[in-house]
């Protein structure tokens, strides 16, 4: 079975350009989770979706960060204008629904914002 | 709001001898527990969960982890370590009353001697 799809695995960009980090959740799952890992912070959820829509997005640090599901079977994180400070490892995760189904989590995309 | 304590930020245990993972929880009602195992590089496994039943769960890899209502916890164990355990390891807990969002423990750094 195919798990959540994350890509690029790997980002180096300069401070200013803009990023885009995508992700495929598994079939049939219809919640998506965003989170980013940091030494400092541990594992911080940016923002989450039921159904392709928005339902918590109160841990986006700020406007610079915006999310999408334009359908239930991709989405995508971005920043613009990146700076240094988000370097971080970003997760992407999705579930059955309901607080009693696990996440399943992607590898990752390792993002270095010089 | 639900929240989740990881007492131990680091163990360090020999090859051979026997794990045991704290976490504590705080929820008013009954929780929905999960562990996850973050090997390097890599996203998030889970290992086991609980929802209700048998206080005692089985997972994946030779793990086990008791839910103790009497005391908020849910404890990872293994009987006896392998290296490749070496790892991080996430408790969390969903709640009907936090919608479809898993609160993560800070994690628990496992170095396995030889």
């Amino acid at each position: 079975d195919a798990g959540v799809i994350q890509s690029p695995r790997h980002e180096v960009t300069e401070m200013g350009q803009e990023v885009t980090l995508r992700c495929k959740p598994i079939s049939g799952h219809n919640s998506l989770f965003w989170y980013r890992q940091t030494m400092m912070r541990g594992l911080e959820l940016l923002i989450y979706f039921n159904n392709n829509v928005p339902i918590d997005d109160s841990g986006m640090p700020e406007d610079r960060f915006s999310a999408k599901m334009p359908n239930a079977s991709f989405s995508t994180l971005k920043i613009q204008p990146s700076e240094p400070r988000d370097s971080a490892v970003y997760f992407c995760a999705s579930s059955s629904g309901g607080p009693n189904q696990p996440q399943h989590f992607g590898d990752g995309t390792r993002l270095s914002i010089l | 709001a639900q929240s989740v304590t990881q007492p131990d930020i680091h163990i360090t245990v020999s090859e051979g001898a026997s794990l045991e993972l704290r976490c504590n929880y705080s929820y008013g009602a009954t929780p929905y527990l999960f562990w996850y195992v973050q090997s390097p590089g890599q996203g998030l496994q889970l290992l086991l969960k609980y929802f209700s039943g048998d206080t005692l769960v089985q997972g994946i890899k030779g793990f086990e982890a008791e839910f103790k209502r009497s005391q908020s916890s849910f404890n990872l164990r293994k009987p006896s370590v392998h290296w490749s355990d070496a790892a991080e390891y996430f408790c969390a807990v969903g709640a009907v009353a936090a919608g479809n969002k898993l609160t993560f423990g800070g994690g628990t750094r496992v170095l396995v001697k030889p």
